[in-house]
């Protein structure tokens, strides 16, 4: 069964600082991986995702994320943090060997910049 | 935006009463997702579509139900609403396992 881990409920960093999410996932098969933003009352954005290729992925507003194979993680990174990436996040898996299209979410982490 | 929308966005009912919602989108994409969303539980696939009339169910479909007649529209029905279904309810439509998947505003849904 597919699943997705994201071990840390709450994140935070000062402004300026690198930040990391962390995401692991367990699927039966090769993932497609994803990285989603809720801001407060509002539906999920989309951030990044990988598919297949180079392991760093970049995506939308400055974030990326690295996918490894051998410790079944795609970590979301972001080098200098800004007090607006306070949000909470969602790591996403969908499995590539599935013809149906099931998309499993994390619970989710807490992300709070300090000015 | 991709062209998603839910309807009501808010809504109270009372235990026992059925509940539709409605999601419609414009994007004619193949995969359509209800999910809700609780603290400490983040987002939880209730039922999911790949196509018109071809339905499947997630994590937590128990008490819920969905048709997809037409590519545009997924309903989901709280066949006999409970108060532990009060809950946001999300949308989500998505052209292929590789695409990312667009949401809507969500649906604020108590059941007193």
């Amino acid at each position: 069964a597919q699943s997705v881990a994201q071990p840390e409920d709450q994140v935070n960093v000062a402004e300026g600082n690198p930040l990391t999410v962390k995401c692991t996932y367990s699927v039966s098969g090769n993932p497609y991986l994803f990285w989603y933003v809720q801001y407060p009352n509002r539906g999920l954005q989309f951030l990044l995702k990988y598919i297949t290729g180079d392991n760093l992925v970049k995506g939308s507003y400055g974030f990326e994320a690295e996918f490894n194979k051998s410790q079944t993680s795609f970590h979301l990174k972001k080098p200098s943090a800004l007090v607006s990436d306070s949000a909470l996040y969602f790591c996403a898996v969908n499995d590539r060997g599935s013809t149906l299209g099931r998309l499993y979410f994390g619970r989710g982490t807490q992300l709070t910049v300090w000015p | 935006d991709a062209g998603i929308t839910q309807s009501p966005r808010h809504k109270v009912t009372e235990t026992g009463t059925p509940v539709t919602l409605r999601c419609h989108q414009t994007e004619n994409h193949r995969y359509m997702y209800w999910y809700r969303q609780d603290p400490g539980h983040g987002l939880r696939l209730i039922h999911y579509s790949y196509g018109v009339k071809d339905t499947d169910k997630g994590e937590v479909s128990d008490g819920y139900s969905v048709s997809r007649s037409k590519t545009e529209d997924f309903l989901l029905t709280l066949e006999s609403a409970t108060s532990s279904q009060t809950s946001v309810y999300f949308c989500a439509i998505s052209e292929s396992q590789f695409s990312e998947a667009f949401f809507g505003q969500g649906t604020r849904l108590t059941v007193v």
